[in-house]
């Protein structure tokens, strides 16, 4: 199993429309989840962190759930601008070092 | 708003050469860290660096590449005698805090080996 899978893609959806990404990640004792974005040939950039009581920022929302070892994005509302790869990433126990997922890439149709 | 600045932005270089790529991280952030991304493919750990020694290295980072922090600011990588499977964008991050470790990615070089 690898450490953190995601679904590639690409979901392509209307603007307007809200989208659901999920990741799953192996190691039970992981520490700490992050949801990045990148757009074509860019650096990472810092979306949300994802807490274990969940989390929003705007139209962004971020869950953890422990038990099934996955974490969730959900994007209400759609924006042209929403298009990338969103990429998560775990924290593993005793160590700062970042696993990425491959990404999900998401096109936002006009 | 503080940013990881990183040069060059794009470095061509013949298999066997040694290229250094040359980060800048956030003033005030303790950690520092190295990762590359093959085309079409994840962004991949090589190294992170704190108290000016390396605190983990993945099995990507063999005993071509060095890392070094010549100064008070610059945080280097070095890859000795580079090879055409270096080919790679190549991005450095930092972090400031232990807990969370929210990591912030420079712009990253893409190393093209000839």
């Amino acid at each position: 199993r690898k450490e953190v899978e995601q679904d590639p893609g690409p979901f392509n959806v209307p603007e307007g429309a809200t989208v659901a990404f999920n990741c799953t990640y192996s190691n039970s004792a992981s520490q700490s989840f992050f949801w990045y974005r990148q757009d074509c040939r860019k650096e990472p950039k810092l979306l949300m962190s994802v807490y274990s009581s969940g989390n929003e920022d705007g139209r962004f929302t971020a869950q953890l759930n422990r038990a099934s070892q996955y974490i969730s994005l959900l994007i209400r509302d759609s924006k042209l601008s929403d298009s990338a790869t969103y990429l998560c990433v775990v924290i593993g126990p005793g160590t700062y070092k970042y696993i990425f997922g491959t990404g999900t890439r998401l096109k936002v149709l006009a | 708003e503080p940013e990881v600045t990183q040069t060059p932005s794009h470095q061509v270089t013949q298999m066997g050469q040694e290229v250094i790529l040359r980060c800048v991280p956030i003033s005030n952030h303790l950690y520092f860290y190295w990762y590359r991304q093959i085309l079409g493919q994840k962004v991949e750990f090589l190294v992170s660096f704190y108290n000016n020694e390396i605190s983990e290295k993945s099995e990507i980072f063999d005993d071509q590449f060095s890392v070094e922090r010549p100064d008070g600011s610059n945080f280097t990588l070095k890859i000795r005698s580079t090879k055409l499977e270096d080919s790679a964008m190549y991005f450095c991050a930092s972090s400031g805090q232990v807990f969370h470790n929210e990591q912030f990615f420079g712009p990253g070089t893409r190393l093209t080996v000839l």
